[in-house]
């Protein structure tokens, strides 16, 4: 069954750093997005992305956070200076289409920021 | 805004007795609605869907859920637990966003804790 993969797993990183978080969503899917729970609380939307631009995007999303799909298979979210509170578990998605189809999550990155 | 209320933050049950978990939510149109499970360390698993039709649906591992547009409720239901269902269990409702593409909006979790 087709699934969307994303990597690393567990990523550790110093208060500043970049980081760059990698999703491969299912191959025929045309919708893609990033979510993320900070520990105990909700699973949170932060951006959509859509014919390679984003559709849509949460307040949330500032300028630290970047989308990209740099080529027909990866969907990445880069995070330029880290700061404590971005700390969390990040989902991605996608969906083959937005009216009809459900999200495919991933099994999430997890990030901690020292 | 469209929001998602799960008033249990913890359920605890045996295992083979029923099980309902509440969902109500808040939404302007008419909602699409999900469930998802997820495990520990895991990511969310969709367990099943209401898009418009039969207003009670019928999902993977047994769970259950109908869509009451009068309570604006969304409860899921499974009428005999298994020990493997033990998890967090979240209710989402989707929107359109003017860039026509589906957002999400989660609940808070119900976690479910099975008793042998």
């Amino acid at each position: 069954e087709p699934e969307v993969t994303q990597t690393p797993s567990h990523q550790v990183t110093q208060m500043g750093q970049e980081v760059i978080l990698r999703c491969v969503p299912i191959s025929n899917h045309l919708y893609f997005y990033w979510y993320r729970q900070i520990l105990g609380q909700k699973v949170e939307f932060l951006v959509s992305f859509y014919n390679n631009e984003i559709s849509e995007k949460s307040e949330i999303f500032d300028d630290q956070f970047s989308v990209e799909r740099p080529d027909g298979s990866n969907f990445t979210l880069k995070i330029r200076s880290t700061k404590l509170e971005d700390s969390a578990m990040y989902f991605c998605a996608s969906t083959q289409g937005a009216r009809t189809g459900e999200l495919f999550f991933g099994e999430g990155s997890r990030l901690t920021v020292l | 805004a469209q929001s998602v209320t799960q008033p249990d933050i913890h359920i605890t049950v045996s295992e083979g007795a029923s099980l309902e978990l509440r969902c109500n939510y808040s939404y302007g149109a008419t909602p699409y609605l999900f469930w998802y499970v997820q495990s520990p360390g895991q990511g969310l698993q969709l367990l099943l869907k209401y898009f418009s039709g039969d207003t009670l649906v019928q999902g993977i591992k047994g769970f259950e859920a109908e869509f009451k547009r009068s309570q604006s409720s969304f409860n899921l239901r499974k009428p005999s637990v298994h020990w493997s269902d033990a998890a967090e269990y979240f209710c989402a409702v989707g929107s359109i966003s003017s860039g026509s593409a589906r957002q999400l909006t989660f609940g808070s979790g119900t976690q479910l804790t099975v008793l042998p």
